[in-house]
């Protein structure tokens, strides 16, 4: 069975300042990644994925995440962050290798980016 | 393309009373994922299902909970004699295919009183 996990409940980071949120992920096969942001009372917006390709994975908002399949990660970054970035982020597997697997998520970082 | 639809926003129910929650898919989208969400807590998967068939329903319990996705229409996510403890967010999400990523609805705020 798949499974994500999001070591960290809290990320504070300053306003400017790079931000990491991390993600180590199980799966049996191949891995498909995802990270999304899910702000108040809203439903969750997709940020990147990964499926096969370039380690290095850029997506919305100046995010980007880089799969490493030996640490079996996919840390979400981003090289300045904003205030506008505090929100709370998932990451979410998916096992390519089988039809019937949905997608997993981790169970959330929330991220508070300080003026 | 409109996104996902869910429908209604928020749902009070009575103890005992059933719960229909509604969701529309992104057009031309035949994947559809139901997820719960309780305050401050991550996401808990409780079916898949594709166009007439569920995929995965084991993280649906077993009693009064049912899902289906009709040929036409939308999928509907069914709460049969609501407990206070069934009171969470009901998010849909569906996507275009099993490599592409999901894309979520506003969910359906469920209270039960």
């Amino acid at each position: 069975a798949q499974s994500v996990a999001q070591p960290e409940d809290q990320v504070n980071v300053a306003e400017g300042n790079p931000l990491t949120v991390k993600c180590t992920y199980s799966v049996s096969g191949n891995p498909y990644l995802f990270w999304y942001v899910q702000y108040p009372n809203r439903g969750l917006q997709f940020l990147l994925k990964y499926i096969t390709g370039d380690n290095l994975v850029k997506g919305s908002y100046g995010f980007e995440a880089e799969f490493n399949k030996s640490q079996t990660s996919f840390h979400l970054k981003k090289p300045s962050a904003l205030v506008s970035d505090s929100a709370l982020y998932f990451c979410a597997v998916r096992d390519g290798g089988n039809y019937g697997q949905n997608f997993v998520f981790g169970p959330g970082t929330r991220l508070s980016v300080l003026p | 393309n409109a996104g996902v639809m869910q429908n209604p926003r928020h749902l009070v129910r009575r103890r005992g009373q059933e719960a229909r929650l509604r969701c529309s898919p992104m057009k031309g989208h035949s994947h559809v994922y139901w997820y719960r969400q309780l305050p401050e807590e991550g996401l808990k998967f409780m079916v898949y299902l594709q166009k007439e068939n569920i995929i995965d329903e084991s993280g649906m319990p077993k009693e009064r909970f049912s899902a289906e996705f009709p040929k036409e229409g939308p999928s509907i996510l069914r709460i049969q004699q609501v407990v206070r403890g069934d009171s969470a967010a009901y998010f849909c999400a569906s996507s275009l295919e099993r490599t592409g990523e999901a894309f979520f609805g506003q969910g359906t705020r469920l209270t039960v009183v």
